[in-house]
């Protein structure tokens, strides 16, 4: 079975642009989970869709959106691009409904370089 | 101030010894979780556990709830354990502690 599948693997976009990340979970699981690493930190938890229905969010700010497709994948937003964004931006995928109390898979993630 | 600090913050370690890395969370949790980090960024999870103690192969990974508390033990080290350590906690969201990074020497 193929594991949590993200795209594209690196991307560089310039300050001010608009970028979209892509996330394909493991089949079956229904919930996806977003979160940016800056390089030397741990991750921080953007974002969690259950059923296309958002059931968590962090503290980023309303630049940053997300949704979830009837097939269960789903699509990181990132408008108005600042220098402060470059990260790596990892997708989760679990079977439950919540975060807490089922193991999250994670994908091989996102680099992205604003410049 | 971070709800997950661990420490220490870098390790380095001789192939056969034994490691522990420690992780104290300041947050209500449902869960914690250990996972692994290798250069070029893929993350696995190594554990979640909300009591007790779990072990797999070499790994040994343990909670207090009461102190907030938890390590992950290495048994009998190996270069290809060397990554980078993260404990996280689920409670209303998924915090993160910036990682323990671990060099093993052969």
């Amino acid at each position: 079975d193929a594991g949590v599948t993200q795209s594209p693997t690196h991307l560089i976009k310039t300050r001010g642009q608009h970028v979209t990340l892509r996330c394909s979970p493991i089949s079956g699981h229904k919930s996806v989970s977003w979160y940016q690493q800056v390089l030397g930190q741990g991750p921080q938890f953007i974002f969690q869709y259950y059923e296309k229905e958002e059931r968590g969010r962090g503290n980023f700010p309303d630049r940053f959106s997300a949704r979830q497709f009837p097939n269960y994948s789903s699509e990181l937003n990132v408008n108005a691009l600042l220098l402060g964004d470059s990260a790596l931006y990892l997708c989760a995928s679990s079977p439950g409904d919540r975060l807490a109390g089922y193991e999250q898979y994670f994908g091989p993630g996102t680099r992205l370089t604003v410049t | 101030k971070n709800e997950v600090e661990q420490s220490p913050q870098n390790l380095t370690a001789q192939e056969g010894e034994f490691i522990t890395i420690n992780c104290s969370y300041s947050v209500g949790i449902s869960a914690l979780h250990w996972l692994q980090q290798h250069p070029g960024g893929g993350i696995v999870s190594l554990f979640m556990l909300s009591s007790g103690k779990k072990k797999h192969g070499r790994l040994i990974a343990t909670i207090n709830i009461q102190e907030k508390h938890s390590s992950l033990h290495i048994t009998a080290s190996h270069p290809r354990d060397s990554a980078v350590y993260i404990c996280a906690v689920t409670g209303n969201q998924f915090y993160f502690g910036t990682g323990t990074s671990l060099t093993v020497i052969p």
